[in-house]
């Protein structure tokens, strides 16, 4: 099973829409989680980190799921500029290698006019 | 601009070349990394500094030679390099190791092509 699992899409969603992403991890030493976005042939930019309890910032809400090892990744009122490659990342213990964080493929979205 | 800056952005280079990748962090972290991001693949990390002194490598084969001169520079020295090797370059930085957040900025990145 691989470390990071993310569905790769591409999602292709109308403006306006909401879409959910799923994100799995094998590790049960980790320890926090983020999701980064990527723009195409950008670098790599921290969207939100997830906590326990569940968060929310504006219309991108992220929820953990420790006892099934499950994050997801909300996003309502779909605007164009959320059109990026998604992210699901997460960082193990300290005794694990706490500065090792572990990437998925990532989630392509399309929010199309 | 995030703060992390790497030169050069493109780089094509021939199998036998010798060239050195450079990351800059304005930023004031302890930490910093390099990460390999082939298509279709999810970010590799290749190496971690903390204060300069390099804390792991994964693996990573000895054609990439990264240096450290101090905590806001890094390098990552490339000799005979194969066409495998093509990928965008990814330097990052945190503001430490050890910490639960860890949260790391990223460069640019640089597009590097072998022939």
């Amino acid at each position: 099973r691989k470390e990071v699992e993310q569905d790769p899409g591409p999602f292709n969603v109308p403006e306006g829409a909401t879409v959910a992403f799923n994100c799995t991890y094998s590790n049960s030493a980790s320890q926090s989680f983020f999701w980064y976005r990527q723009d195409c042939r950008k670098e790599p930019k921290l969207l939100m980190s997830v906590y326990s309890s569940g968060n929310e910032d504006g219309r991108f809400t992220a929820q953990l799921n420790r006892a099934s090892q499950y994050i997801s990744l909300l996003i309502r009122d779909s605007k164009l500029s959320d059109s990026a490659t998604y992210l699901c990342v997460v960082n193990r213990y300290p005794w694990a290698g706490s500065y090792q964080l572990t990437f998925g493929k990532g989630t392509k979205l399309s929010v199309i006019p | 601009e995030t703060g992390v800056t790497q030169t050069p952005r493109h780089l094509v280079m021939g199998m036998t070349n010798k060239k050195s990748l450079k990351c800059e962090q304005h930023l004031g972290h302890n930490a910093m990394y390099w990460y390999k991001q082939s298509a279709k693949k999810p970010l590799e990390l290749m190496f971690v500094y903390s204060l300069e002194e390099r804390v792991e490598n994964n693996s990573v084969p000895s054609r990439f030679s990264p240096e450290c001169p101090n905590s806001s520079h890094l390098f990552l020295h490339l000799h005979t390099l194969q066409p495998e090797d093509s990928a965008l370059y990814l330097c990052a930085s945190s503001p430490e190791l050890g910490s639960g957040k860890n949260i790391q900025y990223f460069g640019a990145g640089t597009r590097l092509s072998v022939l």
